[in-house]
């Protein structure tokens, strides 16, 4: 099966400071996604990737950046972290229009 | 902005019992519906796919499809506690973006 491997798996911030959410994927998909999971509102799409060097915004994409630097790795960046970003983190990966593959997630406190 | 609904929140069945879960896109545009199931600290993972017109069954699971009312249904024949899950459905189009978009999902509970 597809690997989608997510790092850290637990994050406890500071209000304000930095965090970044890693994920790497070795099945040579060209698209990635990360998506927040809160009780009663089920995935929500943050960014995506259709390619190396793309980002694309998702549905709620504000306080959030990302970067696709390879086809492997594609990160999560909160510049200025908020307690309202305190969630579960899920990277996701494709080959066009098929199954999504998910990581193990990242809990993320922001205190 | 797509959005899926998903019904009931949740359920509780008997064990050898029949779940039926709902879903329906708000998008004209969608091609392709999915079904993932999340058990409780784990990630979703694809149960079944449905992109034509009628149905499909895979062992106790059936998943209908009414594309002109964007509507899907999952339905577990003998529930089994170890379908005690959270059941996400999702949503994708056939061209231009390739945004998957869930739904808020179904928590079902099998109680013995």
């Amino acid at each position: 099966e597809a690997a989608v491997t997510q790092s850290p798996r637990n994050k406890v911030a500071v209000t304000g400071g930095k965090v970044t959410l890693s994920c790497n994927q070795t099945n040579n998909h060209n698209n990635m996604y990360w998506y927040r999971q809160d009780t009663g509102h089920g995935l929500r799409l943050i960014h995506y990737s259709y390619g190396a060097g793309s980002t694309e915004k998702g549905d709620i994409p504000d306080g959030y950046k990302a970067s696709r630097p390879s086809q492997e790795n594609f990160s999560l960046i909160l510049e200025l972290a908020t307690p309202s970003q305190t969630s579960v983190y899920f990277c996701a990966s494709t080959a066009s229009q098929n199954t999504l593959y998910f990581g193990a997630g990242t809990r993320l406190s922001v205190l | 902005q797509q959005k899926v609904q998903q019904s009931p929140e949740s359920l509780i069945v008997p064990e050898g019992g029949m779940a039926s879960l709902n879903c329906t896109s708000s998008d004209r545009n969608v091609d392709y519906f999915w079904w993932y199931r999340q058990h409780s600290g784990k990630s979703p993972k694809m149960l079944m796919s449905i992109f034509s017109n009628g149905e499909k069954e895979e062992g106790r699971f059936t998943v209908h499809l009414n594309k002109a009312s964007l509507h899907t249904s999952l339905h577990i024949r003998d529930s089994q506690p170890s379908d005690s899950a959270l059941y996400l459905c999702a949503a994708s189009r056939n061209t231009g973006n390739y945004k998957y978009v869930f739904g808020a999902g179904t928590r079902l509970k099998v109680i013995a």
